[in-house]
């Protein structure tokens, strides 16, 4: 069970928008935290897709954003492409564990 | 450019020690904390350790009295001792550079891994 959740999995085909929701608490986001996301592709090592809720780093395509409302932060993806299938992990500190926390993971299908 | 490499996994008894290595290049290493982050097979992410620049170290529950985390700055490598490994320590490690601005840390850099296998 992970301190931060997320939907096993979402779906969308090409040219579709599709969020990625990450639900914490008043231990984590709902205290303040900020949240980074990364993305998985298979069998490779996580990229940095999102830092600090909102900001995307260089070199990641601005189809990708975040954004935050109260102890709940989405991932949102426009223009779906095959590319962007993918396992997408949240991340935040945890006041109470006084360590980072990642989320489940969602699972992105593009149809 | 960025380069973490990891290496020393492999197949460990229960019970059994590992000790993990990081190279570092491409950035001012003893600038930055560096993570320890795994993810067993099929499964999530879990941070795991991290060490600051200053050398203060921190641990997950599941590992802490087990693992120890440790860097040395003037070669640009990152270890981590695994003592006492259980079946589930099995996972993919993954060297993580941690960079932030003003108060949000993140993982801006990740290793390519290296596999731990704990079983008999």
């Amino acid at each position: 069970q992970s301190v931060l959740t997320q939907p096993p999995s979402v779906s969308g085909a090409p040219g579709q928008r599709v969020t990625i929701s990450c639900t914490g608490s008043s231990s984590n986001i709902g205290s303040g935290h900020h949240v980074n996301w990364y993305q998985q592709l298979p069998g490779t090592a996580p990229r940095l897709l999102i830092y600090g809720n909102t900001n995307r780093p260089s070199g990641v395509p601005d189809r990708f954003s975040g954004s935050k409302s109260g102890t709940s932060v989405s991932l949102a993806i426009t223009g779906l492409q095959a590319e962007d299938e993918a396992d997408y992990y949240c991340q935040s500190y945890d006041n109470r564990l006084s360590t980072w926390v990642f989320g489940g993971g969602t699972k992105l299908t593009v149809l | 450019e960025v380069q973490l490499l990891e290496s020393g996994g492999g197949l460990v008894l229960p019970g059994g020690s590992l000790r993990l290595s990081c190279a570092a290049s491409g950035f001012t290493f003893n600038n930055f904390a560096i993570s320890w982050v795994r993810q067993a097979p099929g499964k999530g992410l879990e941070w795991v350790s991290a060490i600051t620049s200053a050398g203060r170290t921190y641990y997950a529950d599941s590992v802490r009295g087990r693992f120890t985390i440790s860097r040395d700055n003037p070669n640009n490598m990152l270890y981590l001792q695994m003592d006492s490994l259980r079946a589930e320590d099995t996972a993919v490690f993954y060297c993580a550079k941690e960079d932030h601005t003003g108060t949000t840390p993140f993982i801006d850099y990740w290793g390519q891994g290296t596999l731990v296998t704990v079983s008999s």
